[in-house]
């Protein structure tokens, strides 16, 4: 069974540019969450994907948008990149039905974006 | 609107003995409890979680919390710490039904740093 991959590792952008970060679901996860994880703090819930479908945002702004494919990976787009846009940037995944028994997220290792 | 407050930042601990990590939340709504660990430089890995039934709640490497809804706590303990139980350590809840469904709010974390 695989994991959550989420590709690229590390990013360095300048201020103003568009970034696409992408993200591989673990076999038999259809919902997919996106956060942010500003140096020092906890992750922050940006959005959340079901069945190709955002069914869940939280406070961030519409530069922020994401996909989820057909096979349910997934991308995070972030148009304007500003400065404090420099965080670590988890997708995680999780069954989308089957009851409270299989309620896990699987977490990737997340992308490091710079911001420059 | 749900909240989760852990109460330290920091905790030093000797190898061997025992740790508590304490987490609050707040919600209106009936809610699932997770904890995750986080190792530098890598995604979150979920210790264990909370969603139903025996407040006791046991993990993986050995840890265990417990589910306090009077208290609104899950505080986290392990009996005997390791050097390699040195990570940061994030509380999290998502509410166990409506609008706010899958969405993960995590604390600010805490830093376990484990002493020989």
């Amino acid at each position: 069974e695989t994991g959550v991959t989420q590709s690229p590792t590390h990013l360095i952008k300048t201020r103003g540019q568009q970034v696409t970060l992408r993200c591989s679901s673990q076999s038999g996860h259809n919902t997919v969450s996106w956060y942010q994880q500003a140096l020092g703090q906890g992750p922050q819930f940006i959005f959340q994907y079901y069945r190709e479908e955002e069914n869940g945002r939280g406070n961030f702004p519409p530069r922020f948008s994401g996909l989820q494919f057909p096979n349910y990976s997934s991308e995070l787009n972030v148009n304007a990149l500003e400065l404090d846009d420099s965080a670590l940037y988890l997708c995680a995944s999780r069954p989308g039905t089957g009851g409270s028994a299989n309620y896990g997220y699987t977490f990737g290792s997340g992308t490091r974006l710079t911001v420059v | 609107a749900q909240s989760v407050t852990q109460l330290d930042s920091q905790v030093p601990v000797f190898e061997e003995a025992p740790v508590e990590l304490r987490c609050n939340y707040s919600s209106s709504v009936s809610v699932y409890l997770f904890w995750y660990v986080q190792y530098p430089n890598q995604g979150l890995q979920l210790l264990l979680k909370y969603l139903s039934g025996s407040t006791l709640v046991k993990g993986i490497n050995g840890f265990e919390a417990e589910f306090n809804k009077s208290q609104t706590s899950f505080h986290l303990r392990k009996p005997s710490v390791h050097i390699s139980d040195t990570a940061e350590y994030f509380c999290a809840v998502t509410s166990a039904g409506g609008t706010s469904y899958g969405k993960l709010t995590f604390g600010q974390g805490t830093i376990l740093t484990v002493h020989p």
